[in-house]
């Protein structure tokens, strides 16, 4: 089982908008809208940012907010902010009944 | 609201067996449309999924690591536990538990998320 591919760091300027990208297949990504994303900073367990694509939990800034398309799903962080300066992992529910994460962004902000 | 926390040795020597529990409290590990699931990271690397196992005995484990690991839940304590066999130093980790929701009962389908989650507690294989 593979990681999912996601790059392996983005950076952005405070206020700006940065995309992570998370490539699977059609055995995975592509067949299920069970995409979610996760933050984690240094030290911390990983905290919950979406789920099935584009829901986003109670309590989730709405600056941040995911999408799918094909075999890549996205996340979007809208109005960076230097809080938002993290590792960031992709998640989906793969055939045969197993959860593959992405390998894993680290964001900048500058 | 519910807290998950890891306990266990923190220094396991190689071909020995990993053992962890996990302890919820704040709710019953037999409610609720959940797995419960083990999730490890090495030092400076990225998340990966171990397994998961519910309360009606599914049990769904990583094809890589399926070989050993064996997950269980102890519902009278309110825990569940991983074992993992045969380490190796590449098995040193942070080792997460974690309730994945996998049914939302308020739109009635099928979901996948991954909160909360425990600390996390280091795990290191040495002799």
């Amino acid at each position: 089982q593979s990681a999912l591919p996601q790059p392996a760091s983005v950076s952005g300027s405070p206020g700006q908008s940065i995309t992570i990208s998370c490539t699977g297949t059609s055995s995975d990504v592509g067949s299920y809208n069970l995409v979610s994303w996760y933050q984690q900073h240094p030290g911390k367990a990983p905290k919950l940012l979406i789920y099935e694509v584009t829901k986003r939990p109670s309590g989730v800034s709405n600056r941040f907010s995911g999408s799918k398309s094909g075999n890549t799903a996205s996340l979007t962080i809208s109005g960076l902010q230097a809080e938002d300066e993290a590792d960031y992992y992709c998640c989906s529910y793969a055939t045969g009944s197993t959860l593959l994460f992405g390998g894993g962004t680290k964001l900048t902000v500058l | 609201q519910v807290q998950l926390q890891e306990s266990g040795p923190g220094l396991v020597k190689p071909s020995q067996t990993l053992s962890l529990t996990c302890t919820v409290s704040g709710g019953s590990i037999s409610s609720g449309s959940f797995y419960w699931s083990w999730i490890r990271q090495p030092a400076g690397k990225g998340l990966e999924w171990i397994g998961r196992f519910s309360t009606s005995g599914s049990s769904n484990y990583n094809p890589s690591l399926k070989s050993r690991v064996t997950m269980s839940l102890d519902t009278s304590k309110n825990q569940f536990s991983l074992k993992l066999s045969a380490v190796t130093a590449a098995d040193t980790a942070v080792y997460y538990c974690a309730r994945e929701t996998y049914y939302d009962i308020l739109t009635g389908s099928w979901t996948n998320w991954y909160d909360p989650w425990g600390q996390g507690t280091l795990v290191t294989v040495s002799s």
